[in-house]
C-alpha cells in the first residue's frame, strides 16, 4: 500500500529559507521524487533520492530518512516564482509514481 | 522542443460525447504514462506503456476509458460516454524505460464535461 502526507499549503517570506516535509509509508521502497507544479501547468523534475541524507541542487535540496519514512524538500532564497505546489512521489508496487496532494507553497514580499 | 506535447491543450464537450487526447512522448523513451489531475490533487496514475505494450491499468480506469499505443510512439487516451467527473486535466508523461527513473510530464490537456 502507499500512504503520502504533505502539508496542504505554507507560506514564507521572499529571501527566506522554507522546509516542506513528506512523510510516507510503503512496503517496499524504491526511491522518492519532487516535482514542482506552477498553477495551470504540468509538473516538473526537482529531484530523486534513493539514499538516505542531503541531495544539494543550487538553491534547491532533499533530504532522504528510509527508516523514519521522511523526506523533506529545502528551498533557500526564496524567489516569488518558487510560488508553486510542490509534490513528493514514490514508486509503489505495479504502479510507476503514486503522489501526494501537494503543499502549496505561497512567497509574499 | 523536444519534449512531451499533448494534443488538445483544451477541451470542451457535452455529457455523452466520446473524447481522444493524444500524447507524443519524448521520442527515445520507451515509457509513457496518463495521469488525471483534479484540482487541490496530486496526479492520479491511469495507465502506462513500456513500448506498445500497455503495462498496467489502475483501478480507477473505467472500462469508459481506453488507452492505446499502436506503434510503441504516440499514445491516444479516449473516454467515450463522458460524464461530468472526467472533468479534469489529463497529463501525458515519459521516461527511457529502465527501472525507476524520471518522468518528464507534457503540458497536459484540460477537459470540461458540460
Amino acid at each position: 500500500g502507499q500512504n503520502i502526507d504533505q502539508p496542504t499549503e505554507m507560506t514564507a517570506t521572499e529571501g527566506a529559507i522554507v522546509q516542506i516535509n513528506c512523510t510516507y509509508q510503503t512496503s517496499g521502497f524504491n526511491g522518492l521524487f519532487w516535482y514542482q507544479q506552477h498553477a495551470g501547468e504540468a509538473p516538473t523534475f526537482l529531484s530523486y533520492n534513493v539514499l538516505d541524507g542531503l541531495e544539494e541542487k543550487g538553491r534547491f535540496s532533499s533530504f532522504l530518512s528510509r527508516s523514519k519514512g521522511y523526506s523533506y524538500l529545502l528551498l533557500k532564497e526564496l524567489q516569488m516564482k518558487d510560488s508553486a505546489s510542490y509534490l513528493c512521489a514514490l514508486p509503489s508496487g505495479n504502479t510507476p509514481l503514486v503522489f501526494g496532494k501537494g503543499t502549496r507553497l505561497s512567497v509574499i514580499a | 522542443d523536444t519534449g512531451v506535447s499533448q494534443d488538445p491543450r483544451h477541451k470542451i464537450t457535452k455529457r455523452g460525447q466520446n473524447v481522444t487526447f493524444r500524447c507524443d512522448p519524448i521520442s527515445e523513451h520507451n515509457r509513457l504514462y496518463w495521469y488525471r489531475q483534479t484540482l487541490g490533487q496530486g496526479p492520479e496514475f491511469l495507465t502506462y506503456f513500456q513500448n506498445e505494450a500497455q503495462l498496467e491499468k489502475s483501478r480507477l480506469l473505467s472500462d469508459r476509458f481506453s488507452a492505446e499505443r499502436p506503434k510503441g510512439s504516440f499514445s491516444t487516451l479516449e473516454i467515450q460516454r463522458t460524464e461530468q467527473g472526467d472533468s479534469a486535466m489529463y497529463l501525458c508523461a515519459s521516461s527511457l524505460g529502465v527501472g525507476t527513473e524520471t518522468q518528464y510530464f507534457g503540458p497536459g490537456t484540460r477537459l470540461l464535461v458540460l
